[in-house]
């Protein structure tokens, strides 16, 4: 398997603009997880899903971000508008189960940069 | 609310001699605990996890963590350490209430001198 995939790598983009990031998780994967990275506040987690539904979305910073997953192999995080305190690294995650019994894969990440 | 504090945001160390990237909890049960690494512009991977049963958990690339209650502690641990090891570590709780989830530390960044 190719691992979780996501696109862009890296996005350049002005206040303002709408941003969406993209992942694929792993095949067969019923949870996908999307964390943020920033240097001021570590890695936190965004929203998951099972199964193609929204289970937690009590990370998400306010109304500019929403996610979606319309099938099992395909999620997106986008961002409306766009500011300059959303530059991160967002990462997405998949497993099989939850933690507790199972790996979470982590993809490459997006690095967001708003001007 | 359960949540873990990594003391030390950077730990150096000479190439060959002992890791030890300190991870304290807080929570009133017994809690699951991870250790992830993350190598310069890639995602997390998990080094090790404990859950139940021994104390003492080995991970891959040679490192370890003990659970310790009575410190509620998870230090993470290697007995020499490689060049390769260079990366940010951090420590995770999956809080009680809702085991699908992680909330992470804050991150130790490992250098490796030669």
């Amino acid at each position: 398997d190719a691992g979780v995939i996501q696109s862009p790598r890296h996005e350049v983009t002005e206040m303002g603009q709408e941003v969406t990031l993209r992942c694929k998780p792993i095949s067969g994967h019923d949870y996908l997880f999307w964390y943020r990275q920033t240097m001021m506040r570590g890695l936190e987690l965004l929203i998951y899903f099972n199964n193609n539904v929204p289970i937690d979305d009590s990370g998400m910073p306010e109304d500019r971000f929403s996610a979606k997953m319309p099938n099992a192999s395909f999620s997106t995080l986008k961002i409306q508008p766009s500011e300059p305190r959303d530059s991160a690294v967002y990462f997405c995650a998949s497993s099989l189960a939850g933690p507790i019994t199972d790996t979470q894969y982590f993809g490459p990440g997006t690095r967001l940069t708003v001007l | 609310a359960q949540s873990v504090t990594q003391l030390g945001s950077h730990v150096s160390v000479s190439e060959g001699a002992l890791v030890l990237l300190r991870c304290n909890y807080s929570s009133s049960v017994p809690p699951y605990l991870f250790w992830y690494v993350q190598y310069p512009n890639q995602g997390l991977q998990l080094l090790l996890k404990y859950t139940t049963g021994a104390t003492l958990v080995k991970g891959i690339n040679g490192f370890e963590a003990e659970f310790k209650k009575s410190e509620t502690s998870f230090h993470l641990t290697k007995p020499s350490a490689h060049m390769s090891d260079a990366a940010e570590y951090f420590c995770a709780v999956s809080p009680q209430g809702n085991t699908d989830k992680l909330i992470f530390g804050t991150g130790t960044r490992l250098q490796v001198f030669p």
